[in-house]
């Protein structure tokens, strides 16, 4: 089955503890992103990637870092996170960058930061 | 700077009827719109992706027009269905980056 995995689902951590968000594609897509979504601010992107070691900045990066080492797998890395992260984070990709190209997402990691 | 802006108030309508919901984008040219559907707790689903010269577009019960001189896309939904209840979500993809634009998304409520 065509799908986006992403894990953990659900994370509770503290400031300061490092973490990794896990994303693989099995759709062999070249475009990969990452998205948080919070509450009146609607889904906003995080980094994307057009290929393999091919990465760059959304609209808010601070705070977030990625690899794209494989084409199939895009973690997300929290160095030091921050309650500020807590957020609902969502992994997508998509066949190219073409804006023809829909995007699909997966189902979702809900991080909270104490 | 870019900007999308989708009616931030909840929808309800009665089923059967026709929903409409809007997508406006100021200082921006794109070539594509998409819609998506979200429902709570789970990520996006794209339903429907309208080009620039294309003043309209259907799949099944859905319909999207696109207005580039007004910056609007309208998403109606006809025969409306408690099924349909959802967040729909339009999205652009920036003129000359690689990066996704996303609305806040409208929480459709359609009534039995």
């Amino acid at each position: 089955e065509a799908q986006v995995t992403q894990n953990p689902r659900y994370l509770i951590t503290v400031t300061g503890k490092k973490l990794t968000v896990t994303c693989s594609q099995n759709m062999n897509h070249e475009y990969m992103s990452w998205y948080r979504q919070d509450p009146g601010l609607g889904l906003r992107q995080i980094y994307y990637s057009m290929n393999v070691e091919v990465t760059d900045k959304g609209d808010v990066p601070e705070g977030y870092k990625v690899s794209r080492k494989e084409k199939r797998n895009f973690p997300l890395i929290l160095e030091s996170p921050s309650p500020n992260q807590t957020s609902l984070y969502f992994c997508a990709s998509s066949l190219s960058w073409r804006e023809t190209d829909t995007q699909y997402f997966g189902p979702g990691t809900r991080l909270t930061v104490l | 700077s870019q900007k999308i802006e989708q009616n931030s108030e909840a929808l309800n309508i009665q089923e059967g009827k026709t929903a409409t919901l809007t997508c406006n984008y100021t200082n921006y040219s794109p070539a594509y719109l998409q819609w998506y559907r979200q429902d709570p707790g789970r990520g996006p689903v794209f339903l429907l992706l309208i080009r620039e010269n294309e003043k309209e577009k259907r799949k099944e019960r859905l319909k999207v027009t696109f207005d580039t001189t007004l910056k609007q896309s309208l998403f109606h939904i006809t025969a409306s269905q408690p099924a349909d209840s959802a967040t729909y979500l339009c999205a652009l993809n920036t003129s000359g980056t690689y990066k996704y634009i996303f609305g806040t998304g409208t929480r459709l409520k359609v009534l039995a």
